[in-house]
């Protein structure tokens, strides 16, 4: 157990709807990643938060966004969803940026009809 | 732009024996490396890490070697244990450029330890 943890564990909706994933990162971790992956891809960087800041950005769709909250928790809002939006969402926590290894929540997958 | 490459999708192993996996990538302001492995309907696991000032990183069973020159990591596993059949995840990082903290992943290699 990573002590990260993604609610929902999958999530399906239709094409043109807007949802929202949430992520509790490990106690003391202060930064939140989120990324992608598409079928048989590797892992695509979205977007990361330090505490409560937006600190680097990576492909991020302008229909997605996401915020880090004062309890150091986070949401990823997908919107205008599409078919090709259908994939795992992870959110990985470290303690800071920099020199520590990225701990992974077990990912919502999202299926868009 | 693949940045980090993983080449070989799947790879079998004996039980016992070495698994080799590889990983090269094109970005020379990468200096900080990592594996990870993933089962299925969990998220990937931190395995072993290595910065660019070093050539090799051992933790148990598993070794990572890095070849700066040639851009290339290895990850090896000896002796090889059916627990670790799972798919394996190369990931880099440009930690000196501030800001570039984020990991950029390849694509993962599947690795089956036949018993």
């Amino acid at each position: 157990d990573s002590g990260v943890t993604q609610t929902p564990k999958h999530l399906i909706t239709a094409t043109g709807q807007r949802v929202t994933l949430r992520c509790s990162p490990r106690s003391g971790d202060l930064s939140v990643y989120w990324y992608q992956q598409s079928l048989d891809q590797g892992l695509q960087f979205l977007i990361q938060y330090y505490n409560g800041e937006e600190r680097a950005k990576g492909n991020i769709l302008e229909r997605f966004s996401a915020q880090q909250f004062p309890d150091l928790h986070s949401e990823l809002n997908l919107s205008s969803l599409e078919l090709g939006d259908s994939a795992l969402y992870f959110c990985a926590s470290s303690v800071a940026p920099g020199n520590s290894p990225l701990h992974f929540g077990n990912g919502t997958r999202l299926t868009v009809t | 732009d693949q940045q980090v490459k993983q080449n070989s999708p799947s790879l079998s192993v004996q039980e016992g024996r070495i698994s080799i996996l590889n990983c090269d990538y094109t970005n020379s302001m990468f200096d900080y490396f990592l594996w990870y492995k993933k089962y299925p309907a969990e998220g990937p696991t931190f395995l072993i890490s290595i910065s660019s000032i070093k050539d090799k990183n051992e933790d148990g069973r598993f070794t990572v070697f890095l070849n700066k020159s040639a851009k290339h990591l290895s990850l090896h596993i000896v002796p090889s244990q059916p627990g670790d059949s799972a798919v394996y995840f190369c990931a880099a990082s440009a930690l000196s450029n501030f800001g570039n903290e984020k990991l950029t992943f390849g694509t993962g290699t599947r690795l089956t330890i036949i018993p």
